[in-house]
């Protein structure tokens, strides 16, 4: 299976700010990599997928980039909503694996 | 509108089997373009894959739960169902239902709200 590591664990951010979140394959994906946000108690929700594609209403401030093995979610202007967990999962091959999570903290 | 609901017991025993059905309304789960998966959570922690199931047949399951877990589907009652034996407290958990569309090799697009399993004697 391919193993990620994302980073950081945990951030700690303002309304307003610019942060980025990575994930690195342990082997290469294409761009076959996708971000969902998980807000406290809720489910997961798709938010990019193919790297860079945004879902349907996913917000403009939310951008995907990188190729191979190294990713990255950037979140351009924070707002109250964004203050989550972020986790990265590749599809390019069986099984379905997610990376640990990014606990994003005012 | 889309719904996944996810439904049973939130008390399991150890050794015992645990079974969870996810209701769908909005759309057909006989439908061929899409794929349903169940992904867990247990409590603080990440998300894990469990399986993966086109009405027709086709069914994925990650290999470190192969040997305990089955899913299937009842087109009668637009249901899709999960059943996970022998198990222990490393398997209490949020479990999701979701849905992937049109290949298996792809996000989870939508999701159900979750329903906490704990496994406790």
């Amino acid at each position: 299976a391919i193993s990620m590591t994302q980073s950081p664990s945990l951030l700690s951010a303002s309304t307003g700010d610019r942060v980025t979140i990575t994930c690195r394959m342990s082997q290469g994906i294409n761009r076959d990599l996708a971000w969902y946000r998980q807000k406290p108690g809720k489910a997961p929700e798709l938010l990019i997928s193919g790297t860079s594609t945004l879902q349907s209403g996913v917000p403009s401030r939310f951008s995907g980039s990188g190729s191979g093995t190294d990713f990255s979610l950037t979140i351009s202007s924070l707002q109250s909503e964004d203050f989550a967990t972020y986790y990265c999962q590749q599809y390019y091959s069986f099984p379905h694996t997610f990376g640990q999570g990014t606990k994003l903290e005012i | 509108q889309l719904q996944l609901q996810e439904s049973g017991p939130g008390l399991v025993k150890p050794s015992e089997t645990l079974s969870l059905t996810c209701t769908v309304s909005g759309v057909s789960i006989t439908s061929d373009d899409y794929f349903w998966a169940w992904v867990r959570q247990p409590p603080g922690k990440g998300l894990d894959w469990i399986g993966s199931i086109h009405y027709f047949g086709s069914t994925y399951y990650n290999p470190s739960l192969k040997s305990r877990v089955a899913i299937s589907v009842d087109t009668s009652r637009n249901q899709v169902s999960l059943k996970l034996n022998s198990v222990t407290a490393a398997d209490t958990a949020v479990y999701y239902c979701a849905r992937q569309t049109y290949d298996f090799l792809v996000p989870f697009d939508y999701w159900g709200q979750g329903t906490l399993v704990t496994v406790s004697s």
